[in-house]
Order: C-alpha cells, then structure tokens, then sequence
C-alpha cells in the first residue's frame, strides 16, 4: 500500500531562516510527489510536484523540494521563510491506479517575526 | 492557469434539509474530480472519485444515499448532503484532475463550510 508520513506536527521557524518541512513516502514504481499549502478556511493551493526528471524541483512563493530515492524523502524546502509562509502543509502521492492523492498527515509551519 | 471554484464557500441549514455544493474547474476540463471532507486540525478524509458521464465511487465507509453526486459535463461537480445532521458538519473540498492537459495534477477549490443546526 502506498503511504505518505509527515513526522512533523509543527515546524517553527524564525523569518529570514531556512525551513525544511520533512515528508517520507512509500510507494510501489515510481513515485508521484506532491506539495500543498493550506491557509485557514481555505482549499489546498499547489506547490509543486515531482513526477519524473532533475530531482530538485522547483515550485511556487520561492518553495523547492528534493526528491531522494534512496532515502525516499521529498521534503520541502525555501531559502528564507516569510511569516506569510505560516500555514499548513500537505505532501501526497499520486496512487498511479486510481489517480487518488494519498495524504500525509500535514505540519503546521509557523514563521515567527 | 489551473483554478477550481467552489459555490457556497458557507452554509449554514436546519437538520434535516438538503445542501448542494457546487465544484467547477473554469479554465481546464475535468473528466475527474474529488470530494474530500475535512475535520478541524486533520487532514483530508477522501469521500469520493466523480467520473463525468458515470456514476461515482464511494470511498469505504461513505454513504452513497447520503453524500449524491452528479458529475454532468467536463467542469461541473455537485454534491449533495441529504437530510443533513449537525454531525455532517465539516469543511468539504473538492478538487478537479488536469489530466487532459498534461500536468497529472490535482488543483483544489477553495472549500465550503457546512454548518448544520
């Protein structure tokens, strides 16, 4: 069964420095990877996908993320955090046989001024 | 772009009454689209696969008579809570697959809240 694992309830971060925002996946073939953000009442809004390709992908609002095989991670990634980054994120996998996103279950970054 | 519009983004009702929430993909066809609840502070539960022109699949554990659903062209989803009760509460998503132009990607509307009394 494929499976998506986010270890990270809460990520805080202080404005101006790295965040890393960790997912694992387990999957059978290869993987479809995806990023979401979601801001309070509201839908979930695209950031990036791996499908296939260089392994750093970038995404939108400055967001990368890094597909890694071998440790099958593809954690999310951005330079310089903004408190407007505070929001929570989703990683999913495509389930290849029926196009249904396997979610993880999403960590809330909060970017402190 | 990729955007998915969802009408009403609130609703509040009696129980007992019918709900429908309307899931529309403007600028992209959508031969598939999703309906997904969620509950506060979790993630998205998924409840069912639209398929235009076919019936939906239910997810384990959904209630087909309950949550219908009427895919009837390539950009309109409907669900529709039958009979609601305070416990069909929820925040609901829907979501539209852009398959036919390539990106294999899910784009999400922006949700309604459903608050039954």
């Amino acid at each position: 069964a494929q499976s998506v694992a986010q270890p990270e309830d809460q990520v805080n971060v202080a404005e101006g420095n790295p965040l890393t925002v960790k997912c694992t996946y387990s999957v059978s073939g290869n993987p479809y990877l995806f990023w979401y953000v979601q801001y309070p009442n509201r839908g979930l809004q695209f950031l990036l996908k791996y499908i296939t390709g260089d392994n750093l992908v970038k995404g939108s609002y400055g967001f990368e993320a890094e597909f890694n095989k071998s440790q099958t991670s593809f954690h999310l990634k951005k330079p310089s955090a903004l408190v407007s980054d505070s929001a929570l994120y989703f990683c999913a996998v495509r389930d290849a046989n029926t196009d249904k996103l396997i979610f993880g279950t999403g960590t809330r970054l909060q970017v402190f001024p | 772009g990729a955007v998915v519009s969802q009408h009403p983004s609130r609703v509040i009702c009696k129980s007992g009454t019918s709900v429908k929430i309307e899931c529309r993909s403007l600028d992209f066809q959508a031969t598939t689209m999703f309906w997904y609840r969620q509950f506060p502070k979790q993630s998205l539960m998924l409840m069912a696969t639209s398929n235009e022109g076919s019936k939906a699949t239910y997810e384990q554990g959904v209630e087909k008579d309950k949550f219908l659903i009427n895919h009837a062209s390539l950009t309109l989803s409907t669900l529709t809570v039958t009979s609601a009760h305070p416990e069909d509460s929820s925040f609901y998503i829907c979501s539209a697959g852009d398959w036919d132009r390539g990106t294999d990607t899910q784009y999400f509307g922006p949700g309604t809240r459903l608050t039954v009394l």
